[in-house]
């Protein structure tokens, strides 16, 4: 079964401290991978996509690595600030299908305190 | 910022009320999608288009149906909204490229009491 697992599923840090968010799936065949930030009460918006061939990309202070032989994918927040408090979602897709099918994980909850 | 826009933004109705959200997207995208989204859950698919006259039903049984007589608009319609209907809604749209990127709009959360 195609699944996608997030953990931690909620996470508490202190203003400029880093974490790391984790994804884990078994979606086969395999296309991309993205991480959303999706703030309160909006839409998610795409931080990073990462591809087979991939192991590492960032955008500003956030970046995303993926180890496509275990399935797993991390992203990493750095020197925290509180509009990073958001919800996460890891995002997966398939190429076996002309849908080009995404599995959602639940997402990560993560708050930023000052 | 992504062109896309869905109205209302809150709703609170009483059961058995038919209810339309709108969804509109200036981008141009042929592909569209309705998303539910409950707390603490992943995005359900309910509904998706990949062009005017095209609909198809998501992963995700629902009563609700859509419409696309026009590329850039994708409303959902309730015919007889109930209390298991309460949930945030979510549109997005997809272009042309193969990399998957959904762009969304601000979300619908409707409240069936």
């Amino acid at each position: 079964k195609n699944q996608v697992e997030q953990s931690p599923q909620s996470l508490i840090i202190l203003e400029g401290k880093n974490c790391t968010l984790q994804c884990n799936y078994t979606v086969s065949p395999f296309s991309n991978l993205r991480w959303y930030k999706q703030d309160t009460g909006r839409g998610p918006v795409s931080l990073t996509i990462m591809t087979f061939s991939e192991n590492t990309k960032s955008n500003g202070r956030y970046t995303a690595t993926l180890d496509a032989d275990t399935k797993q994918s991390s992203l990493h927040i750095t020197a925290s600030q509180l509009s990073d408090s958001a919800s996460y979602i890891c995002v997966v897709s398939d190429r076996g299908s002309t849908l080009g099918r995404l599995y959602f994980g639940r997402g990560t909850q993560l708050t930023v305190w000052p | 910022e992504a062109d896309i826009y869905q109205t209302p933004r809150y709703l609170v109705i009483g059961t058995g009320k038919k209810i339309t959200l709108e969804c509109s997207q200036t981008m141009g995208h042929d592909k569209m999608y309705w998303y539910q989204q409950d707390p603490g859950m992943e995005l359900h698919l309910i509904h998706y288009s990949y062009g005017v006259n095209s609909t198809e039903k998501g992963d995700l049984s629902s009563e609700s149906t859509v419409s696309r007589i026009r590329t850039e608009h994708f409303p959902l319609t309730l015919e007889s909204a109930r209390p298991s209907h309460t949930s945030q809604y979510l549109c997005a749209s997809s272009g042309a490229t193969n990399t998957g990127e959904l762009f969304f709009g601000e979300g619908s959360r409707l409240t069936v009491l």
